[in-house]
């Protein structure tokens, strides 16, 4: 049973790069797409981007400029990068996994807020 | 990218009715690879069903889906109290990845 687990600060200031890392139980993370997911408060969700073994990434169009996924097999981890916040990242961020581009592996969520 | 619009927003209805929601894409969903995720307050979305039909282990048989191309439908046959909750579909067909606006199925 793969299990994730998110972790990082859940306070950026605005302009700052928030960094989360998921750690990875249950799992073969050379095996999987590993990425993330979150939801504005009130919003619907929103895909941010995959990351693969082999060092492949794909993320949305949207954030792409600012969007960083990267994985540490030695740590069983991966993490998410997001440059030059604004008050519109404000989100439950999911790290999320699956076999294919199908997230069928959630963590439990963590709550971002942009402020000074 | 592929706007997903699920219908209707909210759904009031008692335990022991069937519960209908549709999800419809901005063009056809290749592959029909058309997931329904299943939310609840404080908790990470669940995966139900994908490929349109198939349900995810675990999920109970009240849980089933239909479609293909533009047009999806999950169906709950019987509300249970544990199914009140908000329902997600979402493509993994095309980059970006979407989801629906979702579909709050609410006691009545």
């Amino acid at each position: 049973q793969v299990q994730l687990q998110e972790s990082g600060p859940g306070l950026v200031k605005p302009s700052e790069t928030l960094s989360l890392t998921c750690t990875v139980s249950g799992g073969f993370i050379s095996s999987y797409y590993w990425g993330w997911i979150r939801q504005p408060p009130g919003k619907r969700l929103e895909w941010i981007g995959y990351s693969r073994y082999s060092g492949s990434t794909i993320y949305n169009p949207s954030l792409k400029s600012r969007v960083t996924i990267s994985l540490d097999t030695s740590k069983s981890q991966f993490f998410l990068t997001l440059s030059s916040v604004t008050a519109a990242d404000a989100a439950v961020y999911y790290c999320v996994g699956g076999g294919g581009w199908l997230p069928d592996h959630w963590g439990q969520g963590t709550l971002v807020t942009a402020s000074s | 990218e592929v706007v997903l619009t699920q219908s209707p927003g909210t759904l009031s209805l008692s335990p022991g009715d069937r519960a209908t929601l549709s999800c419809r894409a901005s063009q056809s969903i290749s592959r029909n690879y058309l997931a329904w995720f299943q939310q609840k307050p404080g908790q990470a979305p669940r995966l139900l069903i994908y490929d349109a039909s198939v349900r995810a282990t675990g999920i109970p048989d009240r849980f089933s889906g239909s479609g293909s191309g533009t047009d999806f439908t999950l169906t709950i046959s019987r509300l249970e109290p544990e199914d009140f909750a908000v329902y997600y579909c979402q493509q993994s067909s095309f980059s970006p990845l979407t989801f629906g606006g979702g579909t709050k199925v609410e006691i009545k």
